[in-house]
This record gives C-alpha cells, structure tokens and sequence, in this order.
C-alpha cells in the first residue's frame, strides 16, 4: 500500500515561469491537504480539497496560486509566473476522512522542493 | 491567536541519553494535539495523537504527555539513537474541520551524536 507520492521531489525554475506539483493520496483516501514550509519556520495550510471540490482554501494566496484535486488522477498546486519568495517545500498530506478537525490521521508526503532563481 | 511554542529550538545530546520537548499552545478550542517526527528532507511521520482526556500516550521510546489545563505537552525520548536525529514538530488541532484546525509548530531540532 503506497504511502502519498509527491513529484517533483525536486524542481527549478526561474522567475516568471509555471510550477505544478503533484500528489497521490494514499489509496481509499478522498481528503487531500497541501501545506507549505518555509525555512525555519513551520508548516502553513494552503488549501484542503476532496475530489472534484475546493473545501477550504483560506491558505492560498489569492493570485498566482490555484489547486485542483480532479475525479481521476492526482491532485494539482500550480503556482503561475514563480517569484523568489515561493522557494519552499511544499507538502502534501491525505486522510481517508476529514483528518484535521478530528483525531483522524494524516499521512504526509516526502514534499517537493521548489527553488525559484 | 492560536500559536503552538516549542522549546528548545535545537538540542544536541549524546547517544543512549533521555530527553524531552515541550509544547505551549494557545489554541482554542482544543480538539486533539498530535507529535509529528520529519527527517531532514522528508515528510513528517506521526508519533502520538492525544485528546483532550489523555494524559500519557506510548510509542516504543517515545512518550508524550498533555496537560489540557496548563495547554503544555512534553514528548520525552528514551535512550535516545542516531536514527532520532530529526525535527519534532508538535500539533495542535482545533475543534473544528476548517483548513485552520491544525496549528503547527516550529518543531524542535533534535541531534543525537555518537
């Protein structure tokens, strides 16, 4: 049973470009949470979908930014026209109900690196 | 405002000593407070989840403790090996299903030396 896979584990880019990360949810699991770490500093919430929905994205910057969890296939954080400050690891996590609120698990994924030059 | 304090920040301790990491919080209300384990370069694992009626959990070595009066948690490690060489972050979550409910530390850089 695969644990939550995140691709790129790595990725560059220069300044103004597109990135699109990627995470598979562990499997039977429908709630998908992306969080953002910044160097030194904890994880930040971003934005908590189900399949086909947006249930909170109260995390998200409001431009540049924008993630999708479609019925097949994994869920999606894109960031347009990348600027320094998104350097940051971004990780995934997933739960097969809604795991925040509750003592529901959430497994998290290994994250991907992003560095914006 | 919901914080969540941890001390110390980093802690450098030898090999087969015990330790312990603390945690303040402020959040309110108070649903469940979890210790996450993140090797450098990696996701963060679960240790322990306890609520609001736990005042001691287990985990092989590791133990944590909730004190739901005072809002402090400790995780405390036993004969401590090289493999804990980690970031302990510790996690409180709100009573609630809203994308804040869970309230991340800065996590406690731990190194274990030989």
């Amino acid at each position: 049973n695969a644990g939550v896979m995140q691709n790129p584990r790595h990725l560059v880019r220069r300044r103004g470009q597109e990135a699109r990360l990627r995470c598979s949810p562990m499997k039977g699991h429908s709630h998908v949470y992306w969080y953002r770490q910044l160097p030194e500093e904890g994880l930040k919430f971003m934005v908590y979908l189900q399949k086909e929905n947006i249930i909170d994205e109260s995390g998200m910057p409001k431009e540049r930014f924008s993630a999708e969890f479609p019925k097949e296939g994994p869920s999606i954080l894109r960031i347009q026209q990348v600027v320094r400050g998104d350097s940051a690891a971004y990780f995934c996590a997933s739960s097969p109900t809604s795991g925040q609120g509750r003592t529901g698990e959430l497994f998290f994924g290994e994250g991907s690196r992003l560095t914006v030059l | 405002k919901n914080q969540v304090e941890q001390s110390p920040q980093s802690l450098i301790i030898l090999e087969g000593k015990n330790c312990t990491l603390q945690c303040n919080y402020t959040v309110s209300p108070f649903s469940n407070l979890r210790w996450y384990k993140q090797d450098t370069g990696r996701g963060p694992v679960s240790l322990t989840i306890m609520t609001f009626s736990e005042n001691t959990k287990s985990n092989g070595r590791y133990t944590a403790t909730l004190d739901a009066d005072t809002k402090q948690s400790s995780l405390h490690i036993t004969a401590s090996q090289l493999s804990d060489s980690a970031s302990y972050i510790c996690v409180v979550s709100l009573n609630s299903n809203s994308g804040y409910a869970l309230n991340f530390g800065k996590g406690t850089s731990l190194l274990v030396t030989p």
